[in-house]
């Protein structure tokens, strides 16, 4: 197993531009995820997905759009990109349900992309 | 809201020396929590973990144990390696009916060990 793989690992991008990154999980998880780190910010949450098709927003949604289409990919879109969404990404994703089990509830992350906005 | 409150670093340590970092929280309900940890240029890594109180969770010679009355999950460890070199997170996740499993991570710590 990969386990989960993002791509790119390292972008530079000028203000206005867009962009994909793309998260694949190999785990069969049901619940993916979207986080940025920064200095001293710890991880925040963008968006996540509870399952195919679907998506919700997290703490910090704004500026960032996701699909998840397929089971195994999330992705995160970035229409007009900003300075401020420099930051490092990591996506993550866990085995989910609706039915609390313990040992389930384990996030599983990727190895980030850094994203540098000039 | 939940929260997550750990000691700011960064802590440098002598190789052997004992390790405490704090961590405390603000959650309704019974959270799970978790220690995960991040080697330089590398993704978070599930280093512990806990679902209950009086749980105590341990890895790699570091432990921690879920204190309901005092709502901290501090991590420790007897005797620290160079290799133990990271940023440590401490965080949780909320018991959720729905089972969302969303985490909130409290800001980390960067441990240097110096041989």
């Amino acid at each position: 197993n990969a386990g989960v793989t993002q791509t790119p690992k390292f972008r530079v991008l000028k203000t206005g531009q867009s962009m994909t990154l793309l998260c694949a999980q190999d785990m069969n998880h049901e619940y993916m995820y979207w986080y940025r780190q920064d200095p001293g910010m710890g991880l925040r949450l963008i968006h996540y997905s509870v399952g195919e098709g679907t998506t919700a927003k997290g703490e910090v949604p704004d500026g960032y759009n996701v699909s998840r289409l397929k089971k195994q990919n999330f992705l995160l879109g970035l229409e007009s990109a900003a300075p401020s969404q420099t930051s490092v990404y990591f996506c993550a994703s866990i085995v989910g349900g609706r039915r609390r089990v313990s040992g389930q509830e384990t996030q599983y992350f990727g190895p980030g992309t850094r994203l540098l906005v000039l | 809201g939940n929260s997550v409150t750990q000691m700011e670093g960064p802590v440098t340590l002598s190789e052997e020396a004992f390790l405490t970092i704090n961590c405390t929280y603000t959650a309704t309900g019974y959270p799970s929590l978790f220690w995960y940890v991040q080697y330089p240029g590398e993704g978070l890594q599930l280093l512990l973990k806990a679902t209950k109180a009086d749980d105590k969770g341990s890895n790699k010679g570091f432990e921690a144990t879920y204190r309901k009355e005092t709502t901290s999950f501090h991590l420790e460890k007897g005797s620290v390696q160079v290799s133990d070199s990271a940023v440590y997170f401490c965080a949780l996740t909320p018991y959720s009916g729905a089972g969302s499993y969303q985490l909130t991570f409290g800001k980390g710590t960067k441990l240097s060990v110096i041989p």
